[in-house]
């Protein structure tokens, strides 16, 4: 069974510039959260989609948005870069309802690195 | 917001040594997971110990939970070398849809 899948894995762009990270979750998972790791912050939670449907969203400015297709592939989307943006980006996916009740399934992560 | 706590932030014990790390956390919750990253990469399942469990165990790890100190502890018995990574809690938010991590136990451990 394939794993999470993140693309790419690794960036670089400006300040200014906008970007879009993709998800492909493990086949089945209706459920993808987004997540960003930084040294400061450590881990925090973007936001959770459940078959196309935004369920919750983190406390992030709404530079940060993301979508679900109907084959429950995600991406998220970040505008007007800064330079705080750089980080880890991490994507997981769960079985059932959510990621609460069962094992999340993380992927590899895109690092991006704002100049 | 951090909802869990990890205790230490570092820990650097020898191989064969066993390694304790702390979770505290503030809300009341559902279940309480353990994750593993090593070195900036993806993050691994470890065990999940729902909130009427007590304790858990599955290979060399062991969990416990103890819903009125809200508070969680991960046992490595019997390190490793292949054991050093990152070590993180994670609880639920109050719809069950998100995880929501602690900063994370750095271990170490030496051959």
């Amino acid at each position: 069974k394939a794993g999470v899948t993140q693309t790419p894995r690794y960036l670089i762009k400006t300040r200014g510039q906008q970007v879009t990270l993709s998800c492909s979750p493990i086949s089945g998972h209706r459920s993808v959260s987004w997540y960003q790791q930084t040294p400061g912050q450590g881990l925090q939670f973007l936001f959770e989609y459940f078959s196309e449907t935004q369920r919750n969203k983190g406390n992030f400015p709404g530079r940060f948005s993301g979508r679900q297709f109907s084959n429950s592939r995600s991406e998220m989307n970040v505008s007007t870069l800064e330079l705080g943006d750089s980080a880890l980006y991490l994507c997981a996916s769960s079985a059932g309802r959510g990621p609460m009740n069962t094992e999340a399934f993380f992927g590899q992560g895109t690092r991006l690195t704002v100049v | 917001s951090q909802q869990g706590e990890e205790d230490p932030q570092a820990l650097s014990i020898q191989e064969g040594e066993n390694a304790t790390m702390n979770c505290s956390y503030k809300t009341s919750i559902n279940n309480l997971q353990w994750y593993r990253q090593n070195s900036g990469r993806g993050l691994v399942h470890l065990i999940l110990i729902r909130s009427n469990e007590r304790e858990k165990h599955s290979g060399r790890l062991r969990v416990t939970l103890d819903t009125s100190k809200k508070s969680s502890s991960l046992l490595i018995t019997a390190s490793r070398a292949a054991d050093t990574a990152s070590y993180f809690c994670a609880t639920d938010n109050q719809a069950g849809t998100a995880l929501i991590f602690g900063k994370g136990t750095t271990l170490s451990v030496s051959s």
